[in-house]
């Protein structure tokens, strides 16, 4: 079947403006999943979705970051004012339950700041 | 708070040639998850195995083993007969049963030289 599903691949913007990334999971997943990969700070865990809600938001950086997830399916990750150092590779993952089910990713998204 | 070192940064070897990859891991949790997980060239990460904290016996699939310790807090990566394909950063990961996140150690870069 179809695996996770991320938009798009690559995005170069610049600084200030706002970007919205998209990730589609794996059909029946309840749970979805956003992680970043810089250089400098490796894989970092950003915010759980369980269903439309967000139990646990504790890894996005700042208030400029946020996420939304619609009829528990497409999650859009929205990073307002952008910065140079939210340059990263944005990976999503889902999983069919939270507490015991292992995590798949998709393929990231490459934003770049210039 | 839950830990995963990986120290090896890189290891090169040359076709044919056994690899093991190191992983430990510090938690509270007496019941957790370990994973592997692959990043090729192409970016995209690829689950290879899921390993639950009660179940220590060793797996085998293919040219990959893992060999998963509690007394020591280590879940290591074999790979026998390695070939190019084999080159990529492999992740390792602890999942706790009490949260929702991967954390992930800081991957170990494989090479694999013809």
């Amino acid at each position: 079947g179809a695996g996770v599903s991320q938009s798009p691949s690559n995005k170069v913007t610049e600084k200030g403006k706002d970007v919205e990334l998209r990730c589609d999971p794996i059909s029946g997943h309840t749970a979805l999943y956003w992680y970043r990969q810089s250089l400098g700070q490796g894989l970092e865990f950003l915010i759980y979705f369980q269903g439309n809600s967000a139990p646990d938001k504790s890894g996005l950086p700042s208030d400029r970051f946020s996420a939304e997830r619609t009829g528990g399916s497409v999650s859009t990750l929205t990073i307002q004012r952008t910065q140079q150092e939210d340059s990263a590779v944005y990976l999503c993952a889902s999983s069919l339950s939270q507490s015991r089910d292992t995590q798949y990713f998709g393929p990231g998204t490459r934003l770049t700041v210039l | 708070a839950q830990k995963v070192t990986q120290a090896q940064t890189e290891i090169s070897v040359v076709e044919k040639e056994d690899v093991t990859l190191d992983c430990v891991y510090e938690t509270r949790d007496t019941t957790y998850y370990l994973f592997w997980y692959k990043q090729p060239p192409s970016g995209e990460l690829v689950f290879l195995i899921r390993r639950n904290s009660f179940d220590e016996q060793n797996e085998i699939s293919g040219r990959y083993s893992w060999n998963f310790q509690k007394s020591t807090s280590s879940f290591n990566f074999t790979i026998t007969a390695s070939q190019v394909v084999d080159s990529a950063v492999y992740f390792c990961a602890l999942k706790e049963t009490s949260g929702s996140r991967l954390t992930f150690g800081e991957g170990t870069q494989l090479t694999v030289n013809p």
